[in-house]
C-alpha cells in the first residue's frame, strides 16, 4: 500500500487556478471509481470536497472540481480565495479492500 | 447532526495497549461502514482500518495489521480501536470517520496517542 504521489506544494493568486495530481496504479486510482478529495486546514479535521472521482458534495463551492484519467487524479480550485490555502488530499479506494491516501499538498494563496 | 467524538488518547509506552473510542450521534449508527485514519504530527493522513456497518468484515492497513483491532457496539453507538504492541511510530492524532460508498463524508476532532518511554 504505497501513498499515492502528490505534489508537496502548489500555489496561485486570489482569483487564479490551481490543479493538484494525485498520481497512483492500476490497483488504486486506475482501477477505481472511488477517488475522493480532502481539504484540511491547520490543527482541523480533513472535509470532504470531493467523492467519486468528480463529485462535490452540498455545501463545497463550485470552484471545486475533480476529473481522473489513467492512474492519475486531478483536483482543481478555481478562483482561488484566501480560505481555500491549506493542505489537500486525495484518497482511492484499493482493489484489495484497502484505502490509500496521497502524500498531501500544501496550496498556498499568494 | 452528525457527531463522532473520539477519545482515550495520551501517553503510552512503547509495548503496552491502548483503546480508543468514537461516539457516534446524529445518524443511525448501525447502518454505516467505520474508518480510522490517523496523522503523525506533521505528516499526512494514514488509513488504518475499516468495519462494516454491520461489523461483520474488518479491513486493516499493512502498517498495524496484527496489532489494531477495530470493532464496534451498536447498542452504545461507539467505535473501538484497540491497539497493542505500541511503537513509536504508531504516535499520531487519531480520527475516526464514517465511510459512504467508500469515502470518508464525517471526521471526528481526533485524538492524539503519544508513544514514547
Amino acid at each position: 500500500q504505497s501513498a499515492l504521489t502528490q505534489p508537496p506544494s502548489a500555489s496561485g493568486s486570489p482569483g487564479q487556478s490551481v490543479t493538484i495530481s494525485c498520481t497512483g496504479t492500476s490497483s488504486d486510482v486506475g482501477g477505481s471509481n472511488y477517488v475522493s478529495w480532502y481539504q484540511q486546514h491547520p490543527g482541523k479535521a480533513p472535509k470532504l470536497m470531493i467523492y467519486e472521482v468528480s463529485k462535490r458534495p452540498s455545501g463545497v463551492p463550485d470552484r471545486f472540481s475533480g476529473s481522473k484519467s489513467g492512474n492519475t487524479a486531478s483536483l482543481t480550485v478555481s478562483g482561488l480565495q484566501a480560505e481555500d490555502e491549506a493542505d489537500y488530499y486525495c484518497t482511492s479506494y484499493a482493489d484489495n479492500n484497502s484505502w490509500v491516501f496521497g502524500t498531501g499538498t500544501k496550496v498556498t494563496v499568494l | 447532526q452528525v457527531q463522532l467524538v473520539e477519545s482515550g488518547g495520551g501517553v503510552v509506552q512503547p509495548g503496552r495497549s491502548l483503546r480508543l473510542s468514537c461516539a457516534a450521534s446524529g445518524f443511525t449508527f448501525s447502518r454505516f461502514g467505520m474508518h480510522w485514519v490517523r496523522q503523525a504530527p506533521g505528516k499526512g493522513l494514514e488509513w488504518v482500518a475499516m468495519i462494516w456497518y454491520d461489523g461483520s468484515n474488518k479491513y486493516y492497513g499493512d502498517s498495524v495489521k496484527g496489532r489494531i483491532t477495530i470493532s464496534r457496539d451498536q447498542s452504545k453507538n461507539t467505535l473501538y480501536l484497540q491497539m497493542n504492541s505500541l511503537r513509536v511510530e504508531d504516535t499520531a492524532v487519531y480520527y475516526c470517520a464514517r465511510d459512504v460508498d467508500r469515502f470518508f463524508d464525517y471526521w471526528g476532532q481526533g485524538t492524539l496517542v503519544t508513544v514514547s518511554s
